[in-house]
């Protein structure tokens, strides 16, 4: 079945840097684009970035653009989104998602980010 | 950009219940909507996509409708298990942009 499994969440200092990733399994990973969409404590959900099934497209939310950038590995079946220069109002949970039909429809559990000192 | 904006935030409601969720956007998006049901803890779960289009699985008593700025989720008989937060999702060009949630609890 389908599965996104979200790692690499953790605490860190306001100012430093983070790499998400997303494992994917029970589908054709390099067919897809891929979302990551992240949700504050006790709030809604905010949707960050995508990139296209071969990466060489990509979209940012404006309040991560040029401080956070989104990758992947079809060999490995891997996104990645690298997280730079932390504030504390990035502290969220991270889930990445599959796209189909131009929306996320399948999504991981999440991974947690505190940026805190 | 666009932004989304969902009434009512919250609403209470029984079990049988039908129900209406309204999401509207700031300018035209044509049919470019989807929408989302989250339970506590949970990653969230698609509904519908391009507005009335079913997701596999997700039962008949979930419909959507609308068109260029305006949409609604319609949720007839609710079930307990449909007890959650409801966001809609602007998908018609980057960024995209969820509503801030309906919350739908047990009256």
């Amino acid at each position: 079945q389908v599965q996104l499994v979200e790692s690499g969440g953790g605490v860190v200092q306001p100012g430093r840097s983070l790499r998400l990733s997303c494992a994917a399994s029970g589908f054709n990973f390099s067919y897809n684009a891929i979302h990551w969409v992240r949700q504050a404590p006790g709030k809604g959900l905010e949707w960050l970035t995508l990139i296209s099934y071969d990466g060489t497209s990509k979209y940012y939310a404006d309040s991560v653009k040029g401080r956070f950038t989104m990758s992947r590995d079809n060999s490995k079946s891997t996104a990645y989104l690298q997280m730079n220069t932390l504030r504390p109002e990035d502290t969220a949970v991270y889930f990445c998602a599959r796209d189909t039909s131009a929306t996320p429809d399948y999504w991981g559990r999440g991974t947690l980010v505190t940026v805190s000192s | 950009d666009i932004q989304m904006t969902q009434s009512p935030s919250s609403l209470s409601a029984s079990v049988g219940d039908r129900v209406t969720i309204t999401c509207r956007a700031s300018q035209g998006i044509g049919n470019d909507v989807a929408w989302y049901q989250q339970k506590p803890g949970e990653a969230p779960r698609r509904l519908m996509y391009g507005t009335y289009k079913l997701q596999r699985g997700v039962p008949s008593r979930f419909s959507g409708s609308g068109s260029g700025t305006e949409f609604t989720l319609i949720i007839n008989s609710l079930q307990p298990e449909d007890f959650a937060t409801y966001y809609c999702l602007r998908h018609n060009r980057y960024p995209f942009t969820f509503g801030p949630g309906t919350k739908v609890d047990i009256k």
